[in-house]
């Protein structure tokens, strides 16, 4: 079975700082990879996804993430943080090993996200 | 905003009660999923239905019952519910439940059980 790593439980960041959030994942085939947010009191929302292709994506609100294979991981990324990015962030994956692992993400632990003004 | 629309935003049920959670989606999404989020943890699959069928169920106990009646809504009945199944409900969708597919999430039905 796959499992989720993020490294950190809460980062606390000034705005116009970088953020750097670590993912990793344990499963050693196919995977589908993605991060979501969520915001205080609100449903998680898609931030970006990786299928296959370049392991640079982009995502919504200047957000990135980089899927490098050989070291397992799918980090997330922003050069300079608002306030209003305070939020927890999931990454999460669906591995693709056969037909009942269809549709079923895993999620990391969750990291909260504190920017100050 | 969310295109899976989740109802009610919050219920509070006796332990003996029986109620029900309910999802609708219209992007012609023929997988839905159900998840539970407790409290400062990551949401948990609990069940998937592909084309109106059954596909997942991650060992749940019978108290929670799965129904899909038609490819748009998903349905989740309650009963005998024990107070640590408080937890934030997730009702998911997706273009159908085969690989590469992006998975969207409603804004969840707040269950506590008292």
């Amino acid at each position: 079975a796959q499992s989720v790593s993020q490294h950190n439980h809460h980062v606390i960041l000034s705005e116009a700082a970088s953020l750097e959030l670590g993912c990793n994942y344990s499963y050693g085939g196919t995977v589908n990879l993605f991060w979501y947010v969520q915001y205080p009191g609100q449903h998680l929302q898609l931030l970006l996804k990786y299928f296959s292709g370049d392991p640079l994506v982009k995502g919504i609100k200047g957000f990135e993430a980089e899927f490098i294979k050989s070291k397992f991981s799918f980090n997330l990324r922003k050069p300079s943080v608002q306030w209003s990015d305070t939020a927890e962030y999931f990454c999460a994956v669906n591995a693709l090993g056969g037909g009942t692992s269809y549709g079923k993400l895993t999620f990391g632990q969750g990291t909260i996200l504190t920017v100050h003004p | 905003d969310t295109e899976v629309t989740q109802t009610p935003k919050h219920l509070v049920m006796g332990m003996t009660n029986k109620k029900s959670l309910k999802c609708e989606q219209h992007m012609g999404h023929r997988a839905m999923y159900w998840y539970k989020q407790k409290a400062k943890k990551p949401p948990e699959l609990m069940f998937v239905y592909s084309y109106e069928k059954l596909s997942i169920n991650e060992s749940v106990p019978s108290r929670f019952s799965p129904e899909c009646p038609n490819s748009s809504l998903l349905n989740l009945h309650l009963h005998a519910l024990q107070p640590e199944d408080s937890a934030l409900y997730l009702c998911a969708s997706s273009q159908t439940g085969q690989a590469v597919n992006t998975i969207y999430f409603g804004e969840g039905s707040w269950l506590t059980v008292v």
